[in-house]
């Protein structure tokens, strides 16, 4: 079935940069996204990049996606104490807005002064 | 302010004892979802709503009820809670479907003992 793998935790040191990856199996997926849950809080959307794309910077933020390898990435430049996380990615399998919604683990991010 | 409102924050009950997890959206949104976090398996899909009146089972629904009888609210319902039923829940909305931003309520905490 389908399956969203991630690593589950990533140490850094503020302002180094970030890189979450995840590895995805559905192939027909048209959108795929990285969310961020603080602390106490649900996931808030962070970005998302369409099947179609190599690519897509927003500020800090720069999604990767190989179709080929099935693979997406999430770098976060000059990584501050308040990016301290968990970062999910997600696909939507299926089709069109009756698909599911498949989850990675969630990799939590952990930025050290 | 647009939000998703659940309500417990944090519940602790026991085996067999009913209860209900409201969720309630002030966006005038069609899709809604509810979701379970357990450590090491990120979220998952219990049931969703396209519309009013309209709900299908996600990956996880066995042991849930939901109900959509109006659109701003969708209700969780476990009639038998069981201990394997704690969890993180979460509600979330959005517009039309999967492929527009998902807005998440804060969660619910749920300890079936």
């Amino acid at each position: 079935g389908e399956d969203v793998e991630q690593s589950l935790f990533l140490s850094v040191r503020e302002g180094d940069s970030s890189v979450i990856n995840c590895t995805y199996t559905d192939s027909s997926s048209t959108y795929l996204y990285w969310y961020k849950q603080e602390p106490g809080a649900g996931l808030q959307l962070l970005t998302y990049i369409f099947s179609n794309m190599d690519m897509k910077q927003d500020q800090r933020l720069t999604v990767l996606l190989n179709k080929k390898d099935k693979h997406l990435s999430l770098r976060i430049a000059d990584t501050q104490t308040g990016d301290s996380a968990i970062y999910f990615c997600a696909e939507i399998s299926g089709s069109g807005n009756t698909g599911k919604l498949i989850f990675g683990q969630g990799t939590t991010l952990q930025v050290k002064p | 302010e647009a939000q998703v409102t659940q309500n417990p924050r944090y519940l602790i009950t026991v085996t067999g004892k009913k209860l209900t997890v409201t969720c309630s959206q002030n966006m005038n949104h069609e899709y809604m979802s509810w979701y379970r976090q357990d450590p090491g398996l990120g979220l998952r899909q219990i049931y969703y709503s396209m519309n009013v009146e309209v709900t299908d089972k996600g990956d996880v629904p066995e042991g849930y009820k939901v109900s959509r009888k109006e659109k701003r609210n969708f209700p969780l319902i476990l009639e038998s809670p069981s201990p394997n039923q704690t969890s993180l829940y979460f509600c979330a909305s959005s517009f039309r479907g999967l492929s527009e931003k998902l807005f998440f309520g804060s969660g619910t905490q749920l300890s079936v003992l």
